[in-house]
């Protein structure tokens, strides 16, 4: 089946710091790739969009120039955390997906800012 | 707009017990329903889902779901559970067609804790 694979699984990182975190589809070109945040106990915020080659489309209240998101081709798309702050500290997921078909999720990053 | 309510947080169960966890939905239009199981620090994984044709949908690991359309209820069940079921669950509903999966809506999640 497709496979998403997302890198780190897991990062520390000192406040002001930035962080990057990768997600690949190894086995399908994805033309769309999401964007989720998990909070403890809660469920899955959609934070962005993105398609390979353009602007990725953000959700309200998600702060692009805090959160940059590239995709750059169809097999990779990145989120930069921007001078991370300890209220950034979430589990972060991704998903992809090849035009209209299901999403398949990677197994997320866990952030811990200090 | 639509909505996911999953009104148990946590549903503690036996082993080898029957077990449903709740899913209702609302929205205007028509919509597609999902179950993904999420272990813990791990991604979400597709248990099963109703675009449409049967209201009964069977999925992996032995789960099903119902969709019932004049309760705007998406079930999940499965009559027989393992202590390896113990995950957490999200009901997902997503925008109309031609839409499809795009704009997942995400329940906040049902704790499943299977014990011997």
């Amino acid at each position: 089946g497709a496979v998403v694979s997302q890198h780190p699984s897991r990062v520390i990182c000192k406040s002001g710091t930035s962080v990057k975190i990768e997600c690949r589809s190894l086995d399908f070109q994805a033309t769309t790739m999401f964007w989720y945040r998990q909070f403890p106990k809660q469920s899955l915020m959609l934070m962005a969009t993105s398609n390979e080659g353009s602007k990725a489309t953000y959700e309200q209240g998600v702060e692009k120039d805090k959160f940059l998101i590239n995709h750059a081709s169809l097999t990779l798309s990145t989120l930069t955390v921007t001078s991370a702050h300890p209220e950034d500290s979430s589990f972060y997921i991704c998903s992809a997906q090849k035009g209209n078909s299901p999403l398949h999720f990677g197994n997320g990053t866990r952030l811990t800012v200090t | 707009a639509q909505s996911v309510t999953q009104l148990d947080s946590q549903v503690p169960v036996f082993e080898e017990a029957p077990v449903e966890l709740r899913c209702n939905y609302s929205s205007s239009v028509s919509v597609y329903l999902f179950w993904y199981v999420q272990y813990p620090n791990q991604g979400l994984q597709l248990l099963l889902k109703y675009l449409s044709g049967s209201t009964l949908v069977k999925g992996i690991n032995g789960f099903e779901a119902e969709f019932n359309k004049s309760q705007t209820s998406f079930h999940l069940r499965k009559p027989s559970v393992h202590i390896s079921d113990t995950a957490e669950y999200f009901c997902a509903v997503s925008g109309p067609a031609p839409e499809g999966y795009s704009t997942l809506t995400f329940g906040k999640g049902t704790m499943l804790l299977v014990s011997p």
